[in-house]
């Protein structure tokens, strides 16, 4: 059983342009989380969304970020008009289904290093 | 606003030494406690506490979670220079099970 896949591993893009980050779940896992961790920083929750919903975009920058989890294939991050701010690791989670009242754990899939010149 | 603060920011040890990693958190809905290790990767996870006052060991780490002063400390024995990482703990708050995550601890570990 694979782990949570994402890619690219690492993305150059210059200031201006967009950035698309993918992330496939373990297989079963219907729960995807977006982290981003900024240098020197600790793990930013960003939003969680199910399949072809949003649940909670909380720590979403309110412009330019867009997040979806389509009903076939994987989740998509997507950050339109890249500004060197940007340049950090983003990580995705999966779980499987939520079961209320209870912590389902999170697999964490290996990052995409986003650097913008 | 959540928040979980983690102590020391960053250590230095040598073989053998044993170190205590701090974790304190004021989180709404507070429901678990995690701590991860992470090794310029992916983190990997290490413990979850849920219930106050049971200690949990691998190996020669081990974590207790004090729900009264809100707070959760990491023990490392006999500490190797594999042990080299940073140190997240990370708080599971609300209904949607988000992880809020310190700013870590660096720890490193001389020969």
């Amino acid at each position: 059983n694979a782990g949570v896949m994402q890619n690219p591993r690492h993305l150059v893009r210059r200031r201006g342009q967009e950035a698309r980050l993918r992330c496939s779940p373990m297989k079963g896992h219907s729960h995807v989380y977006w982290y981003r961790q900024l240098p020197e920083e600790g793990l930013k929750f960003m939003v969680y969304l199910q399949k072809e919903n949003i649940i909670d975009e909380s720590g979403m920058p309110k412009e330019r970020f867009s997040a979806e989890f389509p009903k076939e294939g994987p989740s998509i991050l997507r950050i339109q008009q890249v500004v060197r701010g940007d340049s950090a690791a983003y990580f995705c989670a999966s779980s499987p289904r939520l079961l209320a009242g209870f912590y389902n754990e999170q697999f964490f899939g290996p990052g995409t290093r986003l650097t913008v010149l | 606003e959540d928040k979980v603060v983690q102590s020391p920011l960053s250590l230095v040890v040598h073989e053998g030494d044993t170190v205590t990693l701090n974790c304190s958190y004021e989180v709404t809905n507070f429901r678990s406690l995690l701590w991860y290790k992470q090794e310029k990767k992916a983190p990997t996870f290490l413990f979850m506490l849920t219930s106050s006052g049971i200690e949990k060991k691998s190996g020669r780490l081990s974590s207790i979670l004090d729900k009264k002063e809100l707070s959760s400390i990491l023990n490392i024995t006999a500490t190797q220079t594999g042990d080299s990482a940073i140190y997240l703990c990370a708080a599971v708050g609300g209904a949607t099970n988000k992880l809020i995550f310190g700013t870590g601890t660096l720890l490193a570990v001389q020969p």
